[in-house]
């Protein structure tokens, strides 16, 4: 099956900073998407995105699809932000679509 | 649109018992997802439901595991003779066509004792 490397594995900022989160993913997708996990446990989606360029508010992911990999930019941290992010992908003409997630970035915003 | 909703929240059991988990997915989505997460981990997929048609089931869901989805509207998880290695929380996504993110539920948090 695809495999998922995301880093980095922790992230320690100060309120306010701008963060790049990466994935790298070892098989082409058609389906890739970013989540963050609050520390309540809720999964919330961020970006579907499994190629090109799109922007919410502060946040926005790129996909380089012919490269395998994934970034999400996080700009004006504020401590809300805080959480897991996952980026998770599947490949359905591979007849599977259930998404396989990625170990995840642990992002802290210090006030 | 109230979301996906998942219940009970929290399920304790004794190991051996026969558990099940109800989904309530988005009205209007077509797609429903099951999946596990396991404490430090990304959720595992387990099986997807398109509308009542069960499309694929992850080597995860041993034979003790079962879903369905009657009338492709509310789905439910059935986990027979609960082993410990059980414990997780087991998630629930509804989406309406591949071409978009999934919405996650809240949850059954499972602990067999």
């Amino acid at each position: 099956g695809i495999q998922v490397e995301q880093s980095p594995p922790d992230l320690i900022l100060q309120e306010g900073a701008n963060s790049t989160l990466r994935c790298n993913f070892s098989d082409s997708v058609n389906n890739l998407q970013w989540f963050h996990q609050n520390p309540w446990g809720q999964l919330i989606n961020l970006f579907y995105i499994p190629s090109g360029t799109k922007q919410n508010g502060r946040l926005s992911a790129t996909t380089v699809a012919t490269e395998r990999y994934s970034l999400l930019y996080i700009s004006s941290s504020q401590t809300t932000d805080s959480g897991v992010y996952f980026c998770a992908v599947a490949n359905s003409g591979g007849g599977a679509d259930g998404l396989t997630f990625g170990k995840g970035t642990h992002l802290i915003i210090q006030p | 649109d109230t979301g996906v909703s998942q219940n009970p929240r929290h399920k304790i059991t004794k190991r051996g018992q026969n558990v099940t988990f109800r989904c309530d997915p988005i009205s209007e989505h077509n797609r429903l997802y099951w999946y596990r997460q396991t404490l430090g981990q990304g959720p595992e997929f387990l099986t997807y439901f398109q509308n009542e048609a069960q499309l694929e089931k992850s080597r995860l869901l041993s034979d003790r595991f079962s879903a369905e989805r009657p009338k492709g509207s509310f789905s439910t998880l059935e986990i027979q003779r609960t082993e410990q290695g059980d414990s997780a929380m087991y998630l629930c996504a509804s989406s309406l066509v591949l071409a978009y993110g999934y919405t996650f539920g809240s949850g059954t948090r499972l602990t067999v004792v």
